[in-house]
């Protein structure tokens, strides 16, 4: 069976500082791989997806980057963190085709920006 | 664009009373309908789906019908409980090979004993 990983749990960092959120899926290959971000008492934002290796679409202009640097793992990553940039980060996969549809999640990652 | 809209919460039943969360959409193509549900400090769970018109999705004594018509997809239960107070969240995607999920704004549900 499938399962994705998400990785750390809950994050503190203070503003300026590096970020890393990792994703990592076993039992498919293959996957379309995704980032949200859920603010606050707010819905879910789609950040980032990719299609395959190496292969990155952005879907909002921000402080954040991802990398997909093998199949099953997908990274989030930014260079200097802004206090916009708590929130809950959720990481999700779905099989590629025709019609990939149904996207299943990872655990998710709190972060604090202090 | 497309687009979901979701009643807004919070939602606040007693135990074993009627549930319905309205959910309506618009999408230019033919959409794939999802009800998530997301549990206090948890990640997201596929509910139920739909995936053509006319479609009934159930799951755990949860019910959503597509349809076209209304362009609705609400979610509904015919006695909650304790357990169901979460997060709920009403999705479309688009045919296509990148299978993005366009979400609602989410639905809060409490259920009192």
């Amino acid at each position: 069976s499938q399962t994705i990983h998400q990785w750390p749990a809950t994050l503190v960092q203070p503003v300026g500082s590096p970020l890393s959120l990792e994703c990592t899926v076993e039992g498919t290959s293959n996957p379309n791989l995704y980032w949200y971000r859920q603010a606050a008492g707010r819905g879910l934002q789609l950040l980032f997806y990719s299609v395959g290796i190496g292969q990155i679409s952005s879907e909002v202009p921000q402080n954040l980057s991802a990398s997909r640097p093998q199949d099953r793992q997908f990274i989030l990553s930014s260079k200097k963190l802004l206090l916009s940039d708590s929130g809950f980060y959720l990481c999700a996969w779905s099989v590629r085709g025709p019609r990939s549809e149904t996207q299943y999640f990872g655990p998710g990652t709190r972060l604090l920006v202090l | 664009g497309d687009s979901v809209t979701q009643m807004e919460g919070p939602v606040t039943l007693s135990e074993e009373a009627f549930l319905t969360i309205n959910c309506t959409y618009t999408a230019t193509g033919y959409p794939s309908l999802f009800w998530y549900v997301q549990y206090p400090g948890e990640g997201l769970q596929l509910l139920l789906k739909a995936t053509k018109a006319d479609d009934k999705g159930s799951n755990k004594g949860f019910e959503a019908t597509y349809r076209k018509e209304t362009t609705s997809f609400h979610l509904e239960k015919g006695s909650v409980q304790v357990s169901d107070s979460a997060v709920y969240f009403c999705a479309l995607t688009v045919s296509g090979n990148t299978g993005k999920l366009i979400f609602g704004q989410g639905t809060t549900l409490q259920v009192k004993p």
